[in-house]
């Protein structure tokens, strides 16, 4: 059980042009999604958090306009990164909160991350 | 949240039992600690959580001190496969859920 899913697992766009990454929570409903972007050898950084039926909460330095996120159901939340440029190659990892288990052991459960390239 | 501090690195032998602690002087009452594994280009998989005194499960143990100041992850008979960076978090149960600050982990990398 809890499983989270990414689509697609790699994409390699042009500049300019927008990206959509999906995450999905398989098993179980997801009242909150976070999206997480890593760069080569470095750690995780929170870039929002994604609740459904409302906007994102976006992290200090993190541009709404430009990483459009969407959290339409309780299984899924969208992330679009709209002209994207060649900066913003990176590897983008959703996670789920499981909305059944406010108290569990383990609250978090990761996807399996996006490597995005831009040309 | 409060701040973690772990070694950048460690290398171990396949066999061996490692330990990798991770420093947290300014956790809060009600925080917890949560261990992470990241393979590359994977989403970081859970490991253990703890509150204090020690937590067991299938794959690893949680040392927890009384003042709760550090906490050591300890993995039994490491293999090749547990080659991965490992990260701890600090943070209410609710909070682990997000708003987690990832800090930089340890690189753990077993050798044959």
């Amino acid at each position: 059980g809890a499983v989270v899913s990414q689509h697609p697992s790699w994409v390699i766009c042009k500049s300019g042009t927008s990206v959509k990454i999906e995450c999905r929570s398989l098993d179980f409903q997801a009242t909150t999604m976070f999206w997480y972007r890593q760069f080569p050898k470095q750690s995780l950084m929170l870039m929002a958090t994604s609740n459904e039926g409302s906007k994102a909460t976006y992290e200090q330095g993190v541009e709404k306009d430009k990483f459009l996120i969407n959290h339409a159901s309780l299984t899924l939340s969208t992330l679009t990164v709209t002209s994207a440029h060649p900066e913003d190659s990176s590897f983008y990892i959703c996670s789920a909160r499981d909305r059944a288990s406010v108290t569990a052991y383990n609250e978090q459960f990761f996807g399996p991350g996006t490597r995005l390239t831009v040309l | 949240l409060a701040k973690t501090t772990q070694p950048i690195s460690m290398d171990s032998y396949e066999g061996q039992e490692v330990n990798i602690t991770c420093s947290h002087n300014n956790i809060a009452t009600n925080d917890y600690i949560t261990w992470y594994q990241q393979f590359p280009s994977q989403g970081p998989r859970f490991i253990i959580q703890g509150y204090k005194t020690k937590v067991t499960n299938e794959v690893a143990s949680l040392f927890i001190p009384a003042d709760r100041k550090s906490s050591t992850l300890s993995l039994p008979r490491v293999s090749l496969s547990d080659t991965a960076v490992y990260y701890c978090l600090v943070g209410p149960r609710a909070t682990n859920a997000g708003k987690s600050t990832f800090g930089d982990g340890t690189t753990l990398t077993v050798k044959p």
